[in-house]
């Protein structure tokens, strides 16, 4: 299968905790990547293979894998985390790369 | 520092060819340790990889764009080029390039501002 699926939205409060998750077969060979798209900017990668952080991404962003479904949690949200977030990984086969829907992440 | 830069028509003719160019500049796309890549998102949707290209010109597709889709390099104006064959108006959307080492993990970690391309007559 070479289709990722995440949740359209999720709302969290001002310092709490948030997980968004990403079920596909192919989670099950291949670790995810979550990008961050704030409106009218590219993506940013926060979160790459096993649970990496680019540099100058925030360590309240981490990512866990268990089965067909990976997750992007944000411990202690801030208004600046308030954006769509993808995961991406490889399809099956190894040789393509996929998206999921994308999550839209509300800070209340 | 790395910056990648998108650009061509911002209009283009249904049943057409769109043609796009990434200039990539504080890194050379001859490099052994890089992938290049193009992706789309149309208004208001997600992303869609379109497909990836490395330094000895072999490229990979997007299964669902393979048939209208070539992406190729020119090392001598350091650009990598997408050309996407037969446009509908489902395919306007803003075009990113972007950036990936080589390692089977490591994610596109750079990325160019986009270019929106409409597919309108």
């Amino acid at each position: 299968s070479s289709e990722l699926t995440q949740e359209p939205a999720v709302s969290v409060a001002l310092g709490q905790t948030v997980r968004i998750t990403c079920q596909g077969d192919s989670l099950r060979k291949y670790y995810a990547n979550w990008y961050q798209q704030k409106p009218g900017q590219a993506p940013v990668v926060v979160i790459y293979g096993k649970d990496n952080r680019p540099s100058g991404i925030a360590d309240r962003f981490s990512g866990s894998t268990s089965g067909n479904t990976a997750s992007l949690t944000i411990t202690g949200a801030q208004t600046e985390d308030e954006a769509d977030y993808y995961c991406n990984s490889r399809d099956s086969t190894g040789n393509h790369w996929v998206f999921g829907g994308g999550t839209k992440v509300t800070v209340l | 520092q790395l910056q990648l830069q998108a650009s061509g028509p911002g209009l283009v003719q249904p049943s057409e060819t769109l043609s796009l160019t990434c200039t990539v500049s504080g890194a050379s796309i001859s490099s052994g340790i890089y992938y290049w890549g193009w992706f789309r998102q149309p208004p208001g949707k997600g992303l869609e990889w379109i497909g990836s290209i490395f330094y000895t010109g072999s490229a990979s597709y997007n299964p669902s764009l393979e048939s209208r889709v070539t992406i190729s390099l020119d090392t001598s104006k350091n650009q990598f080029s997408l050309r996407l064959f037969s446009v509908t108006a489902a395919d306007t959307a803003l075009f990113y390039c972007a950036r990936r080492k080589t390692g089977y993990q490591n994610p596109f970690d750079s990325w160019g501002q986009g270019a929106l391309v409409t597919v309108s007559s």
